[in-house]
């Protein structure tokens, strides 16, 4: 299945570091989805992305920084991260809108934050 | 809030016999419903989705049954297979103004076929 790709699959980051998170779809779609998966958590959703444009924020903390420079690409960036803030990160994709959209999902990165 | 729950971590059954995923809602916006599978190390796959109109869709080995006055959903996997052992998630998302598809999910039950 290659619909919906993340790189790096794995990352281990200092809190001082500054990293990004790649997702990247085929599939033709035009909304695009951070979500974040924390050990016995449901699956919880950071931003969402239609037609290139943030339409949502669900209240997540300024060091988490996401950018969409096209409806195939997706990115999110790292910057003085906490322990805390270790969990598995997964981007989603869908044709956006009301009610009926299924959403693919990539593989997810595993970050740990030393 | 958790609008969306799944009240049994895991779930085990034997390998041939029925397993039923069940799920529960408080949102009676939501109106649209999805199950998706997770295995280890990897992102959750789509499995099957009903829309509120509906009450029962099926696909192969999969039935998702939806009761909108008691707001449960269920899956009913039959036969169990080995292969089926994953997290299942089900998800849900509601009519807006924000057109955002945006998905709301459970926490996970955890479910063992055993051979």
């Amino acid at each position: 299945e290659t619909g919906v790709t993340q790189t790096p699959r794995h990352l281990v980051m200092g809190m001082t570091n500054k990293k990004s998170l790649k997702c990247e779809q085929h599939l033709g779609h035009n909304a695009m989805y951070w979500y974040k998966q924390s050990a016995k958590k449901p699956l919880e959703l950071m931003f969402v992305y239609s037609l290139e444009e943030r339409v949502e924020n669900n209240s997540v903390p300024s060091r988490f920084s996401p950018e969409c420079p096209n409806s195939s690409h997706l990115f999110l960036h790292l910057h003085t991260l906490q322990p805390e803030d270790s969990a598995l990160y997964l981007c989603a994709s869908g044709r956006g809108g009301v009610g009926t959209d299924t959403q693919y999902f990539g593989p997810g990165t595993r970050l740990t934050v030393l | 809030d958790q609008q969306v729950k799944q009240n049994s971590p895991s779930l085990s059954v034997q390998e041939g016999r029925i397993s039923i995923l069940n799920c529960d809602y408080t949102n009676s916006m939501f109106d649209y419903f999805l199950w998706y599978k997770k295995y280890p190390a990897e992102g959750p796959t789509f499995l099957i989705s009903i829309s509120s109109i509906k009450d029962k869709n099926e696909d192969g080995r999969f039935t998702v049954f939806l009761n909108k006055s008691a707001k449960h959903l269920s899956l009913h996997i039959v036969p169990s297979q080995p292969g089926d052992s994953a997290v299942y998630f089900c998800a849900a998302s509601a009519k807006g103004s924000s057109n955002t598809g945006k998905l709301i999910f459970g926490q996970g039950t955890t479910l063992q076929v055993k051979p």
